[in-house]
């Protein structure tokens, strides 16, 4: 069954830090991922999505994600975080073909320290 | 379009009550699935329809949890009786159900149960 993790649970950083999530699936087939943000006391919202073509993905907000099919892997990153980003953000993955079962990671709360 | 629509918004309910959760998907929409998310187990999928049948339960903590999708415009999430452990937000999405294309997500629905 695919799956999708995500190993950092929380990050605290300060404002204008770098930010790297990591996010890797297992399975080896053609995947579509996505980045979903839930700002506190809100609903899963999408950030950016790859389906297919260049690899590194722009989404809202300066975020941006690299798939690097070789590593399973579909990190996310933004060069400068603001308080403003504070929110939990999950990974997702839904598998080409089949009944696109969307399957999501743990999740990942950023606090951004002022 | 109006996105996913979840009622109520939140519920405050007595253990050994029945409770109801109703959700709308985007019209158009194939897939709907519904999550539950508490802070001890993040995201969890509870079970996914596509086309109006469910494919997918395993998610479904116990007997106590039922869900149905009568047509391709409404969907129920019944748990009874309650007990104070299904307090969680229950989220309900749904998608195309093909390749390139992201899950919608509704604005929950946040479940007390006392």
């Amino acid at each position: 069954a695919q799956s999708v993790s995500q190993h950092n649970h929380h990050v605290i950083l300060s404002e204008a830090a770098s930010l790297e999530l990591g996010c890797n699936y297992s399975y080896g087939g053609t995947v579509n991922l996505f980045w979903y943000v839930q700002y506190p006391g809100q609903h899963l919202q999408l950030l950016l999505k790859y389906f297919s073509g260049d690899p590194l993905v722009k989404g809202i907000k300066g975020f941006e994600a690299e798939f690097i099919k070789s590593k399973f892997s579909f990190n996310l990153r933004k060069p400068s975080v603001q308080w403003s980003d504070t929110a939990e953000y999950f990974c997702a993955v839904i598998l080409s073909g089949g009944y696109q079962k969307v399957t999501f990671g743990t999740g990942t709360k950023l606090q951004v320290i002022p | 379009d109006a996105g996913v629509i979840q009622s109520p918004r939140h519920e405050v309910t007595e253990m050994g009550q029945e409770v109801t959760l109703r959700c709308k998907p985007i019209s158009g929409h194939n897939s709907l699935f519904w999550y539950r998310q508490t802070m001890m187990r993040g995201l969890e999928l509870l079970i996914y329809f596509n086309n109006n049948v469910p494919i997918d339960d395993s998610g479904m903590p116990e007997d106590r949890f039922s869900a149905k999708m009568p047509n391709a415009s409404f969907s129920t999430l019944k748990i009874q009786p309650s007990e104070p452990r299904d307090s969680a937000v229950y989220f309900c999405a749904s998608s195309l159900g093909r390749a390139l294309t992201e899950a919608f997500f509704g604005q929950g629905t946040r479940l007390t149960v006392v």
